[in-house]
């Protein structure tokens, strides 16, 4: 079975903290994701990396930046955390290849209020 | 424009009906490819069935069955036979060529005894 771990389920940090989220996956899976996920928004792309040193931006990548240096593990840093980052942070990985099958297997997520 | 609509922010269903939860695409891409997704109170993310556009028959999958009508750029799922866990969001995406997923805003099921 495809694991996709989250470091933290749930994780509170104050106003300006530099904040790391850290996700790894067992499955050799090329492309790695980064989403927030808000009530009535559903999911918002933060960035991706489909190979490792390598990363795009999704749609929403402002305030936050992103370290793949080994192919398992995906980074997201909040530089200055903010209020408007409380979300939950969901991880998710799928493998490479031009087919568009190959769903993406997601971690549990990472619940973070910023106070 | 919305890559994804869900246009049914909350649904009820007896339970043993059968449901369908409506999403609708907007891709220039020949080939993509449409995913439904559920998520429980506990957050976690589970992949339920997947349609690619060349496919000519519907997907299913147990009780899922996914109606995908290409023309109208619809890919609806259908949930036979609900049950009380099926009480859940459920998220539509597509995959376009490229990597990029998109997702919709989801639909609330709640499935009454």
């Amino acid at each position: 079975d495809v694991k996709v771990t989250q470091s933290s389920r749930y994780l509170v940090k104050r106003t300006g903290e530099k904040v790391f989220l850290e996700c790894v996956q067992d499955m050799d899976h090329e492309n790695m994701f980064w989403y927030r996920q808000d009530p009535g928004l559903g999911l918002r792309l933060i960035y991706f990396s489909y190979d490792v040193k390598m990363k795009e931006k999704g749609d929403i990548p402002e305030g936050y930046s992103v370290s793949r240096e080994k192919k398992e593990r995906f980074s997201l840093i909040l530089e200055s955390a903010s209020t408007n980052q409380t979300s939950m942070y969901l991880c998710a990985s799928r493998p490479g290849g031009a087919s568009s099958y190959n769903e993406q297997f997601f971690g549990p997520g990472t619940r973070l209020t910023v106070l | 424009a919305q890559k994804i609509t869900q246009t049914q922010p909350g649904m009820f269903v007896q339970e043993k009906e059968a449901v369908t939860l409506d999403c609708t695409y907007d891709t220039s891409d020949p080939s993509y490819g449409l995913f439904w997704y559920k998520q429980p109170s506990s957050g976690e993310m589970i992949f339920l069935i997947y349609q690619g556009s060349y496919d000519q028959q519907n997907a299913t999958e147990g009780r899922y069955s996914l109606n995908f009508q290409k023309a109208r750029k619809s890919a609806n799922l259908v949930i036979s036979a609900s049950q009380l866990g099926d009480s859940a969001m459920y998220f539509c995406a597509m995959r376009e060529a490229l990597n990029q997923f998109y997702f919709g805003t989801g639909t609330s099921l709640t499935v009454i005894p």
